[in-house]
């Protein structure tokens, strides 16, 4: 298993959709997760920090299942600024020096 | 006001020769990192220093080679360029050495090597 594995999509949905993102770790260890968003040419941004069961943000929820081993994003009433890629990160095995690994991203295109 | 600034923007060079990418960070960080971003998007960790020492060095070929002066800068050399070289690095930085610290990322430096 990938250390943290996610669906790169692409996932294309109208203005107003709801959408969802999951997310596999690899770490049955791992206490703290994060998602950020890269836009296109840019840096990556941090979105949310999940460090129990989940987390909510406006549209945004994240969501965090320890016996499964995943993490997964909800947008509600997509945005076309929501267009971008969306990153999950989990603490890599066996260390507590920050060692963050990021998944592959899944693409999301917002349309009108 | 930028938190965490790294330059050049772009760099773009010849295979074989030698490159530095300079990073600042004023966040008050005691972690700084480097990570590199391939053409497949996939961003792996390279190096990371805490307070001036290095605590993790992943696979990189020793052409590459991190210096922190202090806690607020890290620098990255690459000698003898190859074309492989050719990414988006970005420098981050976290408060404290634990994995439960989110990461601020540079703006990134899109280096070509040709």
């Amino acid at each position: 298993r990938k250390e943290v594995e996610q669906d790169p999509g692409p996932f294309n949905v109208p203005e107003g959709a709801t959408v969802a993102f999951n997310c596999t770790y690899s770490n049955s260890a791992s206490q703290s997760f994060f998602w950020y968003r890269q836009d296109c040419r840019k840096e990556p941004k941090l979105l949310m920090s999940v460090y129990s069961s989940g987390n909510e943000d406006g549209r945004f929820t994240a969501q965090l299942n320890r016996a499964s081993q995943y993490i997964s994003l909800l947008i509600r009433d997509s945005k076309l600024s929501d267009s971008a890629t969306y990153l999950c990160v989990a603490p890599a095995g066996g260390t507590s020096y920050g060692k963050l690994t990021f998944g592959q991203g899944t693409i999301l295109t917002v349309h009108p | 006001d930028t938190a965490v600034s790294q330059t050049p923007k772009y760099l773009v060079t010849q295979m074989g020769n030698d490159k530095s990418i300079k990073c600042e960070q004023n966040l008050g960080h005691d972690t700084m990192y480097w990570y590199k971003q391939d053409s497949k998007k996939f961003l792996k960790i390279m190096f990371s220093y805490n307070n001036k020492e290095l605590i993790i060095n992943e696979t990189v070929p020793n052409r590459f080679s991190p210096k922190s002066p202090d806690k607020a800068h890290l620098n990255l050399h690459i000698n003898s360029l190859e074309l492989g070289d050719s990414a988006v690095y970005f420098c981050a930085s976290s408060q404290g050495q634990l994995y439960n610290s989110p990461l601020h990322f540079g703006n990134g430096t899109r280096l070509t090597v040709t």
